[in-house]
């Protein structure tokens, strides 16, 4: 089991350009989630998923948007990349259970700097 | 919204030395798990606790829950050097029970 993928590792992007940042996990969770960390911030929600087709927005969602297709695949869409969200983005997922979602499995992240 | 807050944002210890990091939400909580995040890595699960007074062990860590569910404490007796690394907290509450992250304490460690 490869367990949850990111790429790409590094990225650096001009203001104003668009991406993708990819994550597949293979642990047929129902729950995947994107966090950004920056120093002194904790990790801070962006967008989550409960299944496929579900998405809602986290506590920081402006400038983002995703989708779910398939219940492997998250993809995070920067719109148009401004310097404030240089940051490390960290893809996760988890399976539901009575007691709510239950440890969540990160990916290695993905380090994006915005010039 | 839910908000979680962690202290100490830092400890510095010898090794040898006890250490411990305390979490409070907010909101009560339905569950409350625990990362650790070696520099330049991850956050790796360590546990995950439900009932109001839980206390768990693994080896050298003890985890504890508030009695009303909005708390919860690590403590890591004689801390080594592997221990370095931010410990977070996450509480997971709420209609869709999305897990809030707690700022992190980070562990130095000196030999």
């Amino acid at each position: 089991n490869a367990g949850v993928t990111q790429t790409p590792k590094f990225q650096v992007l001009k203001t104003g350009q668009s991406m993708t940042l990819q994550c597949a996990q293979d642990m047929n969770h129902e729950y995947m989630s994107w966090y950004r960390q920056d120093p002194g911030m904790g990790l801070r929600l962006i967008h989550y998923s409960v299944g496929a087709g579900i998405t809602d927005q986290g506590e920081v969602p402006n400038g983002y948007n995703v989708s779910r297709s398939t219940t492997e695949d998250f993809p995070l869409r920067l719109l148009s990349a401004a310097p404030s969200q240089t940051s490390v983005y960290f893809c996760a997922s988890s399976y539901q259970t009575d007691r709510g979602h239950y440890g969540y499995t990160f990916g290695s992240g993905t380090r994006l700097t915005v010039v | 919204g839910q908000q979680v807050m962690q202290i100490p944002q830092y400890q510095h210890v010898q090794e040898g030395e006890d250490f411990t990091t305390y979490c409070n939400s907010s909101t009560t909580l339905s569950n409350i798990q625990w990362y650790k995040q070696r520099p330049g890595g991850h956050p790796v699960f360590l546990i995950q606790l439900v009932k109001s007074g839980e206390v768990k062990k693994q080896k050298r860590l003890t985890f504890q829950f508030g009695e009303a569910k909005k708390n919860s404490s690590l403590h890591i007796t004689a801390t080594q050097t592997t221990d370095v690394g931010t410990y977070f907290c996450a509480g997971g509450g709420g209609a869709t029970n999305k897990l809030i992250f707690g700022t992190g304490t980070l562990l130095a460690v000196q030999p």
